[in-house]
């Protein structure tokens, strides 16, 4: 089945520092660009960070740019963002999301979310 | 605000046509590929279009999208009440060198 599966959400004090991960399974993911998409509180859609298959090229809203790192691991199918400096503004809903036919911008494969909530 | 103009709601009756447009500019719709999501609150986003006028396997020939220079739509013939849901444009800005995506429309099936 194909899948991707986020972790690593939660409570944290502004300021403050989380890594979330997604975990791909079902598809070829060493061959896939991945990004990061969230949604705040009754808010649209945010692209966030994108990475293309071998890691070497990422990419970043101005938003998050100096405070969100993404990075990946083709050997263990994994996506990371890496959350520093985190502001009540970054609340929302984190996905990761495959890219189709290598594309940044256009997904096909999304995961179930993860929920980021910044507040002391 | 967002790169990408959608209007924030539109309506139709079931069985008929809707159309969601996407406005944008030369370095963002104009130079790049277009796709549409159909997004349900507490659910992942659905991919409905990619590349203009693509569907991936799956989503039903009701759903269409079109691109003419800066400004893109997608139609949905047909409706049913399981339409009902919040539709996003998508697509990447070279000047920004970003993705970007309209501020989503909620259609609403009377």
């Amino acid at each position: 089945e194909v899948q991707l599966l986020e972790s690593g959400g939660g409570l944290v004090q502004p300021g403050g520092s989380l890594r979330l991960s997604c975990a791909a399974s079902g598809f070829t993911f060493r061959q896939s660009a991945m990004t990061w998409v969230r949604q705040a509180p009754g808010k649209g859609l945010e692209w966030v960070s994108a990475i293309i298959n071998t890691g070497g090229s990422t990419y970043y809203a101005d938003s998050v740019k100096g405070r969100f790192t993404i990075s990946r691991d083709n050997s263990k199918n994994t996506l990371y963002l890496q959350m520093n400096s985190l502001r009540a503004e970054d609340t929302a809903v984190f996905y990761c999301a495959k890219g189709v036919r290598g594309l940044l911008y256009a997904f096909d494969i999304w995961g179930q979310g993860t929920m980021v909530t910044v507040s002391s | 605000q967002s790169v990408l103009t959608q209007p924030p709601s539109v309506s139709a009756a079931p069985g008929q046509k809707v159309t969601i447009s996407c406005s944008g500019s030369s370095s963002n719709i104009g130079n790049n590929y277009v796709s549409w999501y159909q997004h349900l609150p507490g659910t992942a986003p659905r991919l409905l279009i990619y590349e203009n006028n693509k569907r991936p396997s799956g989503i039903p020939d009701r759903f269409s999208g079109t691109k003419s220079g800066t400004s893109a739509s997608l139609g949905i013939t047909g409706l049913q009440t399981g339409d009902e849901a919040d539709y996003y444009c998508g697509t990447w800005d070279s000047s920004l060198g970003a993705g970007v995506f309209g501020g989503g429309t909620k259609l609403t099936v009377l």
